[in-house]
């Protein structure tokens, strides 16, 4: 079954302690992005990837970081994770570039406490 | 900047009752424009793409159309089954995709 996965799908941390999120498709997809969405503010673009070692910058870069060593994986690191970065995170993919439809993983809510 | 603006935020509507979910939007050049249906909880599923002035697409009770500032996505007779957050989103040339807040769509049997 074609799907992006994300994990976990639920996080409760404190401030400062470096976390990750983990997301793998399975449909050979060049491009990826991760999102944050905030209740009035709706989905963020936070980092996106158009290849295998090719990132750059969304709307909201600030306090993350990602990586792109393999094609199916894009993980979003969280250095120092304060409370303001709590909300729910989706990453996604789609064939190629950012005018193919976007296939989204099923979310993970995060929690900074 | 690329900026989408949805409304109205919320609608209700009674089954069989069809209306119109707007999509205004600001792209430097256009390269698709997508509508995709969330569910709470879930991640938004992808329902149509639309790529220049005048295009048209339908899917069940779903129709969308696209002029060159706005996005109309048409529901013809709801049933409870189409309550959902139905999403708005623009690709431009940054390779960046913006989405607009949603409109939250509620059908009463």
């Amino acid at each position: 079954e074609a799907q992006v996965t994300q994990n976990p799908r639920y996080l409760i941390t404190v401030t400062g302690k470096k976390l990750t999120v983990t997301c793998s498709q399975n449909m050979n997809h060049e491009y990826m992005s991760w999102y944050r969405q905030d209740p009035g503010l709706g989905l963020r673009q936070i980092y996106y990837s158009m290849n295998v070692e090719v990132t750059d910058k969304g709307d909201v870069p600030e306090g993350y970081k990602v990586s792109r060593k393999e094609k199916r994986n894009f993980p979003l690191i969280l250095e120092s994770p304060s409370p303001n970065q709590t909300s729910l995170y989706f990453c996604a993919s789609s064939y190629r570039s950012n005018n193919s439809p976007l296939h989204f993983g099923n979310g993970t809510r995060l929690t900074v406490t | 900047e690329d900026q989408v603006t949805q409304s109205p935020e919320a609608l209700r509507l009674q089954e069989g009752e069809s209306s119109s979910l707007n999509c205004s939007y600001t792209v430097s050049g256009l390269r698709g424009l997508f509508w995709y249906r969330q569910d709470p909880g879930k991640g938004p599923e992808f329902l149509f793409t639309l790529y220049s002035a005048g295009e048209e697409k339908e899917k069940e009770r779903l129709k969308a159309t696209l002029t060159k500032k706005e996005s109309f996505l048409h529901i013809t007779a709801p049933k409870p089954e189409d309550s959902a957050t139905y999403l708005c989103a623009v690709s431009g040339g940054y390779q960046k995709v913006t989405f607009g807040t949603g409109t939250k769509l509620q059908v009463i049997p």
